[in-house]
């Protein structure tokens, strides 16, 4: 079936500690996004990506980097620098409208 | 840069009619989506407008007046399995031909009976 898979479903991030959360789709689609959602807040943009090998920076890129090697994969790598970490991660695909994956739920130890 | 403003919270009455506005401001508009998420979980699509007017989707509607950078959903005959976000997202694109999809803080919607 055609679709969007984020993992893992939670991550846990040490002091000091990058972690990557992985993004890959199988639909085809050229652009793709991750955003950050707070508890009771909305999506915050944090890096897109319309073509491989070329991302921009979202509203609140600072903390984290991405990469876009291929058009099927789109990881997301939150920095030591990120000082606030813990949020509810979601990564989407699509040109009109947009497919979610199913989200990763990032906790600090 | 762009801004997107809806309601917090809005409640509304089993089997009652209600209307969530979003209103807007940028430069390079291309689009205005409506998603539905429940708590934990990834948002749904709703509706789509890239012109003016209403568009029609069984129990759900949207609208979108361009000139006033404002949108609204309507809801009807609501059910309580509607008690969730509604986010209000906006498609613009810049000088350098990148398209990006910003989104709204969401209205919590609360069905009671």
């Amino acid at each position: 079936d055609g679709g969007i898979t984020q993992s893992p479903k939670y991550l846990f991030r040490k002091e000091g500690q990058n972690v990557t959360l992985s993004c890959e789709q199988n639909l085809n689609h050229d652009a793709m996004y991750w955003y950050r959602q707070d508890p009771g807040q909305g999506l915050r943009l944090i890096y897109y990506s319309q073509i491989v090998n070329d991302f921009q920076k979202g509203d609140i890129a600072e903390g984290y980097s991405v990469s876009r090697e291929k058009k099927e994969s789109f990881p997301l790598t939150v920095t030591s620098a990120q000082k606030n970490p813990t949020a509810f991660y979601l990564c989407a695909s699509g040109g009109g409208e947009l497919f979610f994956g199913s989200g990763t739920q990032l906790s600090v130890l | 840069g762009q801004n997107i403003d809806q309601p917090t919270e809005m409640t509304a009455t089993e089997g009652a009619i209600v209307q969530i506005n979003c209103t807007y401001q940028t430069s390079g508009f291309n689009g205005l989506f409506w998603y539905q998420q429940h708590a934990g979980e990834a948002p749904t699509f709703l509706s789509y407008n890239v012109l003016d007017g209403l568009e029609e989707k069984g129990r759900f509607s949207s609208f979108l007046s361009r000139s006033k950078g404002y949108s609204y959903l309507l809801l009807k005959e609501l059910q309580m399995k509607d008690s969730a976000s509604y986010l209000c997202a906006m498609r613009n694109g810049n000088s350098g031909g990148y398209q990006k999809v910003t989104f709204g803080t969401g209205t919590k919607l609360q069905v009671i009976p």
